[in-house]
């Protein structure tokens, strides 16, 4: 079993639309979690940290963490056509080392 | 603040060769991390170097070593490349957001081919 892993993609949504981008983890060691997003070509961007349960909102971001579930999720409201990336989730899993899910690769349709 | 800055962008190289890799972290970032990103592996964690000491290791052959400098700047080394060794090498560096916190900024990346 991976230790994280991503709800498989691709995801298509209309513009305007929620996007709900999800990650479940094996390691409960561990309680800090991280989205970064990657266009095509570039190096990931970081987009949203969470390390406590609940929600975290950041403008059209928010990151929700549970860890009774061992689950986290990025919500993007009003989605854009910019924001059509592959969205990786990590977890922290040893130090700083960032064990990474597969990513889901969203597509914003105007 | 500058971003992470890695040189060279991109690089072809022949099976058997070595290579060395460099990283620059934003300005007070200590933690450096090197990651190998792959279409059928994904980002796989290399090694982290804090204080020019490796801190944290990942599952790759020995081929693959790093070294940290007293400026914090970071160099990875292949050697004897192998054609599965074409990848985006990512570095990236990190700072404490409060108690043992971090948060990780990438670089921009050097493509690798091996030919």
């Amino acid at each position: 079993q991976k230790e994280v892993e991503q709800n498989s993609g691709p995801l298509s949504v209309p513009e305007g639309a929620i996007a709900s981008l999800n990650c479940t983890y094996s390691d409960r060691g561990s309680q800090s979690f991280f989205w970064y997003r990657q266009y095509s070509g570039k190096s990931p961007e970081l987009i949203m940290s969470i390390y406590s349960n609940g929600d975290k909102e950041d403008g059209r971001f928010t990151a929700q963490l549970n860890k009774a579930s061992q689950y986290v999720s990025l919500l993007i409201r009003d989605s854009q056509p910019s924001d059509s990336a592959t969205y990786l989730c990590a977890q922290e899993t040893s130090g700083s080392r960032l064990t990474f899910g597969e990513g889901t690769q969203l597509t914003v349709n105007p | 603040k500058a971003g992470v800055t890695q040189t060279p962008r991109y690089l072809i190289k022949t099976r058997g060769q070595q290579v060395t890799l460099s990283c620059s972290p934003i300005s007070g970032h200590r933690s450096v991390s090197w990651y190998q990103q792959t279409p059928g592996q994904g980002l796989q964690f290399l090694f982290e170097y804090f204080s020019e000491t490796q801190r944290n290791k990942g599952n790759f052959p020995g081929r693959f070593s790093g070294r940290q400098f007293s400026n914090s700047r970071s160099e990875m080394n292949v050697s004897t490349l192998e054609l599965g060794d074409s990848a985006l090498y990512l570095c990236a560096s990190s700072f404490s957001v409060g108690g043992a916190r971090y948060e990780q900024y990438f670089g921009p990346g050097t493509r690798l081919t091996v030919t």
